[in-house]
């Protein structure tokens, strides 16, 4: 079974600068999707990034961007010019034929 | 585009009795629906997976009988929670996979906070 793993219970930033969110997972898969969705205090689940991982170049969302390492199995999110609304719960996800695993979550706060 | 919303956004009930949650895509149709468990401060835990007009397919360790779900059409699917117990009380997420270019994206409906008394 697949399993990802986020080591960052959780972390904090300040306001413009940049903070990176590890996520490292195990499979023995070739073709599968990475994901970042955000939670923010409302709970609802927000899509921020998605890598398929048959892709060599990186995702890019305007300030969020991954650095996909397929070897490593790692999957970072990187946060440029924080805001006070990135301040929210980070869960990094894979996907293979629809069954997703979810990482534990990191805190991120972002401080005025 | 890619909306999923869910209802009840909250409810209470007493122990014994039944509660239904519904899962709606309003804006696509959606092969594939999943129900999720989140308990405070921890991460989404995948309960089933459902396919329009067949049988949904557990995770390991979910009763069958106690959490049924339903998916009808292709943009509803409902969970009911059975004789529901204060261990059930939970925060429930649905999602749903869009048929088309953006396949193996899950889009999430709000939640639903059950509170068994």
């Amino acid at each position: 079974a697949q399993t990802v793993t986020q080591s960052q219970p959780e972390m904090s930033v300040q306001e413009a600068e940049t903070v990176t969110l590890s996520c490292t997972y195990d499979t023995s898969e070739n073709n599968y999707y990475l994901f970042w969705y955000k939670q923010p205090p409302s709970r609802q689940m927000i899509l921020v990034i998605r890598q398929e991982a048959y892709k060599q170049q990186n995702a890019t969302e305007n300030r969020f961007s991954v650095n996909f390492q397929k070897a490593a199995k790692s999957f970072s999110l990187k946060i440029s010019d924080s805001q006070l609304g990135d301040t929210a719960m980070y869960f990094c996800a894979f996907m293979k034929n629809n069954d997703m695993r979810f990482g534990a979550g990191t805190r991120l706060t972002v401080k005025p | 585009g890619a909306v999923v919303s869910q209802h009840p956004s909250w409810v209470i009930c007493k122990s014994g009795t039944s509660v239904k949650i519904e899962c709606r895509s309003l804006d696509f149709q959606a092969t594939t629906m999943f129900w999720y468990r989140q308990f405070p401060k921890q991460s989404l835990m995948l309960m089933a997976t459902s396919n329009e007009g067949s049988k949904a397919t557990y995770e390991q360790g979910v009763e069958k009988d106690k959490f049924l779900i339903n998916h009808a059409s292709l943009t509803l699917s409902t969970l009911t929670v059975t004789s529901a117990h204060p261990e059930d009380s939970s925060f429930y997420i649905c999602s749903a996979i869009e048929g088309g270019l953006a396949q193996e994206t899950q889009y999430f409906g709000p939640g639903t906070r059950l509170l068994v008394l």
